[in-house]
């Protein structure tokens, strides 16, 4: 079982939906992190967070330490919005643990 | 400002060459990720770098694979005897303070084609 789960893999959206991404982790982290990765490769820090909610823009992440998970949310979905979306935790040390990440298409 | 860059972006080689590949973090950023990827998988971690210090190799596959940062910026991961499962996406990252759930600032990555 991999220590960092995502939830859908895949997910395809009409323009204008409220997107909601999931992340599962089973070790004691000090930070979670989501990252987007555009289609020609780059990825994107989008947010890092160890406890309640950050927001930014139409993004907005949670998270529940106790559960240990994660959501993003995505609001007012647009087509430049597709991606892929990787969550990553870091634990007491400097490693970043990845997700497989999950692709988001939003149509037109 | 400029963020991490890394070269070449593209390389294809033959099985059995050497290759480097390089990366060049945010100016004063202090801490230095490299990571690989597979197609359709998350990055997995290679080794990190705090200043020069190499403080962690242990994601690097085996002895073919080394790293160096010797004056504490520009990082070289080198492939010796390349072979056609290391290609993948190599990525370099980099981080303003130490460890510790830093935001890591990624580069767009070298990818690796071994024929």
């Amino acid at each position: 079982k991999n220590e960092v789960e995502q939830s859908p893999q895949n997910l395809t959206a009409q323009e204008g939906e409220f997107i909601t991404i999931n992340c599962s982790y089973s070790v004691g982290i000090s930070a979670l992190h989501w990252l987007q990765q555009h289609p020609g490769g780059g990825i994107v820090s989008l947010f890092m967070l160890s406890s309640g909610k950050k927001k930014h823009g139409r993004l907005i992440a949670t998270i529940n330490i106790q559960e240990k998970h994660s959501s993003l949310h995505i609001t007012a979905s647009h087509p430049r919005d597709s991606a892929v979306y990787i969550c990553a935790v870091s634990g007491s040390n400097y490693k970043l643990t990845f997700g497989k990440g999950t692709l988001l298409t939003v149509n037109p | 400002g400029a963020g991490v860059s890394q070269s070449p972006r593209y390389k294809v080689t033959k099985r059995g060459q050497d290759v480097a590949l390089r990366c060049d973090p945010i100016s004063g950023h202090v801490s230095l990720y490299w990571y690989r990827q597979a197609l359709g998988q998350g990055p997995e971690f290679l080794t990190y770098f705090n200043y020069e210090a190499q403080q962690d190799k242990s994601g690097l596959p085996n002895d073919r694979f080394s790293a160096e940062r010797p004056e504490g910026s520009i990082s070289t991961l080198t492939i010796q005897r390349t072979e056609q499962r290391d290609s993948a996406m190599y990525r370099c990252a980099s981080s303003p303070m130490g460890p510790r759930g830093d935001e890591q600032f990624f580069g767009p990555g070298t990818r690796l084609t071994v024929l």
